[in-house]
């Protein structure tokens, strides 16, 4: 979905490195997500926010951390990356209507490889 | 706990054939469901859901999906397939008395469509 974009698209780095990840979003929307997938593994929740003072660890948080700069930009950082984090990232965002929830809208990933 | 089984990893079905593609769920109340398709190289795209209503919930691209409450199922169909619909197919869902907690993934389906 081009409404929400992430940088880069692919990243190669080493063992120990800083890496941030960034996404954007022009839809107006509160609710920002980051995801990372795995073959087998399907999409496992790192962190997710309500809205810029709210943030909250997914199902697999440890070795990440985020920053939710303004309503549309939220960022993944790898403070000291390690192979195992070798993996496809997505960041998605939905929005609240009343008590319903709504669908969540996906970037288009970034590709990290960590040798 | 809530949470989301997709028992096939792999389905194969000749073109024009009907398919399903299995979701099964786990949740204390009521669910919301989704169904997510990711096509190669691209982020996942929204197809369908099931808020409350109707038991049938036709999405995008011809495909629709049965809430069966008593199967605590929601398996995606599409009478007719096609080529172009294989992919890689995500089921999630949220518990509609969990407060603010983000969708739960299944592993996905990778579905091959064969000509």
């Amino acid at each position: 979905d081009a409404d929400v974009t992430q940088t880069p698209r692919n990243r190669i780095t080493k063992t120990g490195k800083r890496i941030m990840l960034e996404c954007s979003q022009t839809k107006g929307h509160d609710r920002m997500y980051w995801y990372r997938q795995d073959p087998g593994l399907g999409l496992r929740l790192i962190y997710y926010s309500f809205d810029v003072k709210d943030i909250n660890k997914g199902e697999i948080s440890d070795g990440y951390s985020v920053s939710r700069q303004a309503q549309a930009k939220f960022s993944l950082s790898l403070e000291s990356a390690i192979p195992n984090q070798t993996a496809l990232y997505f960041c998605a965002t939905s929005y609240r209507a009343g008590d319903s929830y709504n669908e969540q809208f996906f970037g288009p990933g970034t590709r990290l490889t960590v040798l | 706990a809530q949470s989301v089984a997709q028992p096939e990893d792999q389905v194969n079905v000749a073109e024009g054939n009907p398919l399903t593609v299995k979701c099964t769920y786990s949740v204390s109340g009521n669910p919301y469901l989704f169904w997510y398709v990711q096509y190669p190289n691209r982020g996942l795209q929204f197809l369908l859901k099931y808020i409350t209503g109707d038991n049938l919930v036709k999405g995008s691209y011809g495909f629709e999906a049965e809430f069966n409450k008593s199967q605590t199922s929601f398996h995606l169909k599409k009478p007719s397939a096609l080529v172009s619909d294989s992919a890689l197919y995500f089921c999630a869902v949220r518990d509609r008395n969990s407060g603010n907690t983000p969708l739960v993934f299944g592993k996905g389906t990778r579905l091959s469509v064969i000509a």
